[in-house]
């Protein structure tokens, strides 16, 4: 039973333009989404966050957009750049202990 | 500034042997977790720990699987007689605070398990 769920396993874009990375979660008792970006043999770095009573945060280029009525959450990259190709790691924390439950990823290929 | 270090960055091991995963957390970090990724899939929980004490463990496997974070030292996990299911990448990370106060966690780069 997945908890978080990104549905799309790839996606390319455009040097320049914007990249949206989805992500859908089950559980309402989440109060904390993060989103990680991983490149090939190395871990996952923490990218932004978001808090469950927020619906936007914004850091630079990224943006995070949560609409907890749709159990929703989306990653903006604008605009998006060569270095921004990875995987993209949604994840949720709510529990008492604060481990974090991921998504299986999204591919981002940003193609110059 | 060193991050989370994990050692070693690949293992191979023969089934029925021991493998033994390190990692030390980023300074000034108390809490480590410990998480399993399989192929195309994402990172599962495995155990939380602080100093000398284990938190959570409801994500890891009953039998053969065991991780401590004694007071001096690194923290390690611990798999007795590996079978070829335990291929994967194990990665640890850290935070200052409880998961829960909104700290995020930092990962090391993870430690490839091959089985053979």
């Amino acid at each position: 039973d997945q908890q978080v769920k990104q549905n799309s396993p790839s996606l390319s874009v455009q040097e320049g333009r914007i990249s949206i990375l989805n992500c859908d979660y089950t559980n309402s008792m989440f109060d904390y989404f993060l989103w990680y970006k991983k490149y090939p043999a190395e871990g996952p770095t923490f990218l932004i966050s978001i808090s469950s009573i927020k619906d936007k945060n914004e850091d630079g280029r990224f943006t995070v957009f949560l609409n907890k009525s749709a159990k929703h959450l989306s990653l903006h990259i604008v605009p998006s750049q060569p270095g921004d190709s990875a995987v993209y790691f949604c994840a949720a924390s709510g529990g008492s202990q604060g481990n974090l439950i991921f998504g299986k990823g999204t591919k981002l290929s940003v193609k110059p | 500034n060193a991050g989370v270090m994990q050692n070693p960055r690949h293992l191979v091991r023969r089934r029925g042997q021991e493998a033994r995963l390190r990692c030390s957390p980023m300074k000034g970090h108390s809490h480590v977790y410990w998480y399993r990724q399989l192929p195309e899939e994402g990172l599962k929980f495995m155990v939380y720990l602080q100093k000398e004490n284990i938190i959570d463990e409801s994500g890891m496997p009953k039998e053969r699987f065991s991780a401590e974070f004694p007071k001096e030292g690194p923290s390690i996990l611990r798999i007795q007689q590996v079978v070829r299911g335990d291929s994967a990448a194990y990665f640890c990370a850290s935070s200052p605070l409880a998961g829960d106060d909104g700290q995020p966690q930092h990962f090391g780069d993870g430690t490839r398990l091959s089985i053979l």
